[in-house]
């Protein structure tokens, strides 16, 4: 079965600090990951999928298929990445399994 | 605003009442998806159409239904509501409905609470 875990459900850190959000996947078949974020008051968004190799707003996430693992990182965190970040898998279709995701706090 | 949308955004109804919550997808998706949000339980996908056509089911009840228009767009039927139906319920939509992954655009969602 497709599950994904965030095991932090709260994180905070510095301004200027490194951030690491952690996301493990138990997934049958080839896994294609995500990364969707939250900001206040806004809509969920996707923020990158581990296809594209991208940076965004400086987070990279790497697929690491021998720890089974996505983590989300950003070498400085900045105030405006407080939000609330999930990591779905995709399970057939088009369907994205979200979970409880893991809200980010940035303090100044 | 040619993103999703989504009415009405506040739905305050009592437990055994039945509502309907509307979602427009962006121009040209024919997918929509409709996801219940909660405290606990995290965001959980309920149901994916396209096209017109129930494409796959998720974690939604049986009183609970949902359906897409020729014009696109989908409506999502709590009947029976209880106190622990009260979530943030959000609609996306994306351009096709299966094969390689499309981005899905999340709609700002409709709050309901059910007293």
């Amino acid at each position: 079965a497709q599950r994904v875990t965030q095991p932090e459900k709260l994180l905070s850190v510095f301004k200027g600090a490194p951030v690491e959000l952690k996301c493990n996947y138990s997934y049958s078949g080839s896994p294609e990951l995500f990364w969707y974020v939250q900001y206040s008051r806004q809509r969920l968004q996707l923020l990158l999928r581990h296809i594209s190799r991208e940076s965004i707003k400086g987070f990279t996430a790497d697929l690491n298929k021998g720890e089974t693992s996505f983590h989300l990182k950003k070498p400085f965190a900045q105030e405006e990445d407080s939000a609330m970040y999930y990591c779905p898998p995709r399970a057939g279709a088009n369907n994205l399994f979200f979970g409880t995701g893991t809200r980010l706090t940035v303090i100044p | 605003d040619s993103g999703v949308t989504q009415t009405p955004k506040h739905l305050i109804t009592a437990t055994g009442q039945r509502v309907t919550l509307r979602c427009s997808p962006r121009s040209g998706d024919l997918s929509v998806y409709w996801y219940q949000q909660s405290l606990d339980q995290g965001l959980q996908f309920l149901i994916q159409y396209y096209n017109g056509e129930e494409r796959a089911k998720g974690n939604i009840l049986e009183r609970f239904s949902a359906q897409q228009f020729p014009d696109l767009h989908s409506e999502l039927n709590l009947s029976s509501l209880e106190l622990g139906d009260s979530a943030l319920y959000f609609c996306a939509s994306s351009v096709g409905g299966s094969g390689d992954v499309d981005t899905q655009y999340f709609g700002p969602g409709t709050r309901l609470t059910v007293l």
